[in-house]
């Protein structure tokens, strides 16, 4: 079985000040693992993922996470937050050989101007 | 069309009405979910169907009736719900279970 915490339900950050949101997960086997933004009255949508090979992973609109098996970790990081940022964030964790996917309670990023 | 798509986007119902939700997705893929999410709750995983055929049901109420005719259309048949059934529907699909899910924009369900 798999899980994931993501650590602070709502992170507040002020416009152009880094981005960190956290995610902690468990599983027995290799992982994948995702995170998704969802912006008000939408659905989520995929920001990143990693599956294999490189730790560090680039997605969409400068934001990037890094896979920390020896922490069980994949925080999200960005390093000059955008207005346009706020919103909701999931991380969620895959196994893939079980079809089995689970996603953390959500993150909520406001931004200060 | 492209991607996930969903209708009606909103939806208002009394407890006694029956309706529909519909999601239809673009993209090939052989599994399709149904979320429910409300407001101050993490997301609920109602269904999984994966080639048509339903492999979860996570302890919905019978009031939530999932259909999938064919790999790329899915259908929720509400009847006699709740005012706590209100809540944005999402839908999602996958190439395969396990992998990134795509998620339609939800329909706002509204029960009165």
């Amino acid at each position: 079985a798999q899980s994931v915490t993501q650590l602070g339900s709502h992170v507040s950050v002020s416009e152009g000040a880094l981005v960190l949101l956290r995610c902690n997960y468990s599983s027995s086997v290799p992982p994948y693992l995702f995170w998704y933004v969802q912006y008000p009255n939408q659905g989520l949508q995929l920001l990143l993922k990693y599956t294999t090979g490189a730790t560090l992973v680039k997605g969409i609109n400068g934001f990037e996470a890094e896979f920390k098996k020896s922490e069980t970790s994949f925080h999200l990081t960005k390093p000059s937050a955008h207005m346009s940022d706020a919103a909701e964030y999931f991380c969620a964790v895959s196994v893939v050989s079980a079809g089995k996917s689970t996603f953390g309670d959500g993150t909520t990023l406001t931004v200060k101007p | 069309e492209t991607g996930v798509t969903q209708t009606p986007r909103h939806l208002v119902m009394g407890m006694t009405n029956k309706k529909s939700l519909k999601c239809e997705q673009h993209l090939g893929h052989n599994a399709m979910y149904w979320y429910k999410q409300s407001a101050k709750k993490p997301l609920e995983l109602m269904f999984v169907y994966s080639l048509e055929e339903r492999v979860e049901n996570n302890s919905v109420p019978s009031r939530f009736s999932p259909e999938c005719p064919n790999s790329s259309h899915l259908f929720l048949h509400l009847h006699t719900l709740q005012p706590e059934d209100s809540a944005l529907y999402l839908c999602a699909s996958s190439q395969a279970m396990g992998y990134e899910q795509f998620f339609g924009p939800g329909t706002r369900l509204t029960v009165l």
